[in-house]
């Protein structure tokens, strides 16, 4: 199996940008979940979808932020605008629904940088 | 407020040199405690899911161990490949929610 893929793997924009960043979940996963890591805060859920549906978005910083996720197979963040303070890693992760426990995988990851 | 805490921070140890990773959590319905290996510029990877106190599970060097208030890492006769920062983690419904982490440097 792939993986979870994410794209792009860097970006570097400028404050008041859109910017969105693309995930794949892995095959026959039913859960899908963005998270944002930085140095002060660690990693933090923002949202995350079951069926293709939002379940819980109460991570979701601010307005500015929105997820869609239109098919089993894609997913989208969206920041807009965008703001340096928005700097983070941003991670999307899927799992599979009724395997035993709560694994989650993780993509590489996207790194943001808003200057 | 449910809270997972890791210790210590950061860890330097010697080729060879064991020891242990600290985790504890103020949880209740607690479903599973993970642990994850991140390396630089890679997104966590998924080591072990323990479910109830006294369950212990191993994977090479590494052995996840589980009481009811805390996890401990233990790690023996680690190599400089087991650099990394090993999160913790706790489940509740379908999210996990993650601590700081230690950032773990073996020493060749």
């Amino acid at each position: 199996d792939a993986g979870v893929i994410q794209s792009p793997r860097h970006e570097v924009t400028e404050m008041g940008q859109e910017v969105t960043l693309r995930c794949k979940p892995i095959s026959g996963h039913d859960y899908l979940f963005w998270y944002r890591q930085t140095m002060m805060r660690g990693l933090e859920l923002l949202i995350y979808f079951n069926n293709n549906v939002p379940i819980d978005d109460s991570g979701m910083p601010e307005d500015r932020f929105s997820a869609k996720m239109p098919n089993a197979s894609f997913s989208t963040l969206k920041i807009q605008p965008s703001e340096p303070r928005d700097s983070a890693v941003y991670f999307c992760a899927s799992r599979a629904q009724g395997v035993s426990g709560n694994t989650i995988y993780f993509g590489e990851g996207s790194w943001l940088t808003v200057v | 407020e449910d809270q997972v805490t890791q210790s210590p921070e950061a860890l330097r140890l010697q080729e060879g040199e064991s020891s242990s990773l600290n985790c504890s959590y103020t949880v209740s319905g607690l479903r599973g405690l993970f642990w994850y290996r991140q390396d630089p510029g890679k997104g966590p990877e998924f080591l072990f899911t323990l479910y109830s106190a006294g369950e212990e599970k191993e994977k090479e060097r590494l052995k996840a161990t589980l009481t009811k208030k805390e996890s401990f890492l233990h790690i023996t006769a680690p190599k400089p490949e087991d650099s990394a920062t090993y999160l913790c983690a706790r489940g509740i419904r379908e999210k996990l929610t993650f601590g700081t982490g230690t950032r773990l440097t073996i020493i060749p």
